[in-house]
């Protein structure tokens, strides 16, 4: 079946400091990639919508300068925490747009800590 | 906003029981999608419904979706131990934008 990876699987930074989460599509392309949000004991919030070749499109309330997103090829798109705050502490998973009517594939998630 | 609410939050019950989680969201959508996830762990695709479909098994699974009340079940038939886990569901809508219900946490205690 179809593969998403996300590196690092976790990741410990300084207040202040910037973070790049990488979501790969191992054995498909994917021209469309989501990013979410989980922080503890709650769902997943959709961040944006990563198009490759394009501007991704961000959800009301999210800081398109603050999480930056690039999606260069057909196989990657990464996140980009800048100026990261002891609040943007949380789960990050992304997911990879199948085939049509299959869904989405999610990667295993990484986990932010600002310190 | 979040879209979806689920019910229970949580889920206690004993190996061998059915439990059965409820969904109900608010807009039109293309399908609705369960997904599990272990704590702390990534989420795992269960099984996807379309707005035209009315129910959908797969294995112990049993999922139904009524567009008219706006809600979706799913149903896990002999529980076990290792079914423990935070259940969503998660309605798709235009552009494949995924919006998930606030979850349902399911211990099944062997």
């Amino acid at each position: 079946g179809a593969v998403v990876s996300q590196h690092p699987s976790w990741v410990i930074c300084k207040s202040g400091t910037s973070v790049k989460i990488e979501c790969r599509s191992l054995d498909f392309q994917a021209t469309t990639m989501f990013w979410y949000r989980q922080f503890p004991k709650q769902s997943l919030m959709l961040m944006a919508t990563s198009n490759e070749g394009s501007k991704a499109t961000y959800e009301q309330g999210v800081e398109k300068d603050k999480f930056l997103i690039n999606h260069a090829s057909l196989t990657l798109s990464t996140l980009t925490v800048t100026s990261a705050h002891p609040e943007d502490s949380s789960f990050y998973i992304c997911s990879a747009l199948g085939l049509a009517g299959f869904g989405q594939y999610f990667g295993p998630g990484t986990r932010l800590t600002v310190t | 906003s979040q879209q979806g609410e689920e019910d229970p939050q949580a889920l206690s019950i004993q190996e061998g029981e059915n439990a059965t989680m409820n969904c109900s969201y608010k807009t039109s959508i293309n399908n609705l999608q369960w997904y599990r996830q272990n704590s702390g762990r990534g989420l795992v695709h269960l099984i996807l419904i379309r707005s035209n479909e009315r129910e959908k098994h797969s294995g112990r699974l049993r999922v139904t979706l009524d567009t008219s009340k706006k809600s979706s079940s799913l149903l896990i038939t002999a529980s076990r131990a290792a079914d423990t886990a935070s259940y969503f569901c998660a309605t798709e809508t235009s552009g494949s934008r995924l919006t998930f219900g606030e979850g349902t946490q399911l211990t099944v205690n062997p």
